[in-house]
């Protein structure tokens, strides 16, 4: 799988939104970006995938660049149960043709301030 | 909630012990994986499970680890001969197979402490 650079920590004001970049120039054209959290002692939770376009959920919205050589996740109003370590991976290959796992980073810690 | 559950949720154990750790995944998923993290880095891939069978072993899971998933639904992952250095973290995740299209969902995690 493909590496990714992220930010080691970044901090936001809770109400506003929070922007976490995430590069990954050497991603090929079936890698898909997904993105998961981790608040402190707890699993990590799924939060959103793309592959070329833009996608919105519930949670967040991912934006990859048209190279997709980068993306950021936007979360719109981040409250204070967002602070949370997040990871961007970058996940693909052949379809079926690698065992799927996640490669895990260190991450960008949020943290989200009163 | 029907996510992934694990037990137990926290394990003290001494050096030398065997320790054995269950995971219950998603029900219609047939995928299992296990992680292991240690404190400030990410989960890192030991091993997978396509229903039944293990299919995939990081170099991580030495002799004295072994999984199972008997019958494809729950998994175990046994550590025997314990060393300080297995006080990690150990999640399970669960998905739907194939493709990179699926998200996996994870267990809230086993803390083993080995003394």
């Amino acid at each position: 799988d493909a590496k990714t650079t992220q930010p080691p920590s970044m901090d936001c004001a809770e109400g506003r939104a929070a922007n976490l970049p995430c590069n990954h120039s050497t991603i090929s054209g079936n890698e898909y970006v997904y993105w998961y959290r981790q608040i402190h002692s707890q699993g990590p939770q799924y939060i959103i995938h793309g592959l070329k376009n833009n996608e919105t959920n519930e949670m967040a919205s991912l934006i990859i660049t048209e190279d997709r050589k980068s993306s950021t996740l936007i979360l719109p109003h981040a409250t204070l149960r967002d602070t949370a370590v997040y990871y961007c991976i970058v996940r693909g290959g052949l379809y079926g043709g690698s065992q799927g796992n996640l490669i895990f980073g260190k991450g960008t810690k949020l943290s989200v301030k009163p | 909630d029907t996510g992934v559950s694990q037990d137990p949720r926290h394990k003290i154990t001494k050096r030398g012990q065997n320790v054995t750790f269950r995971c219950d995944p998603i029900s219609e998923h047939n995928r299992l994986y296990w992680y292991r993290q240690t404190l400030g880095q990410g989960p890192e891939f030991l091993t997978y499970f396509q229903n039944e069978a293990q299919l995939e072993k990081s170099r991580l899971l030495s002799d004295r680890f072994s999984a199972e998933r008997p019958k494809g639904s729950f998994s175990t992952l046994e550590i025997q001969r314990t060393e300080q250095g297995d006080s990690a973290m150990y999640l399970c995740a669960s998905s739907l197979s194939g493709g990179f299209n699926n998200e996996q969902f994870f267990g809230p995690g086993t803390r083993l402490t080995v003394l």
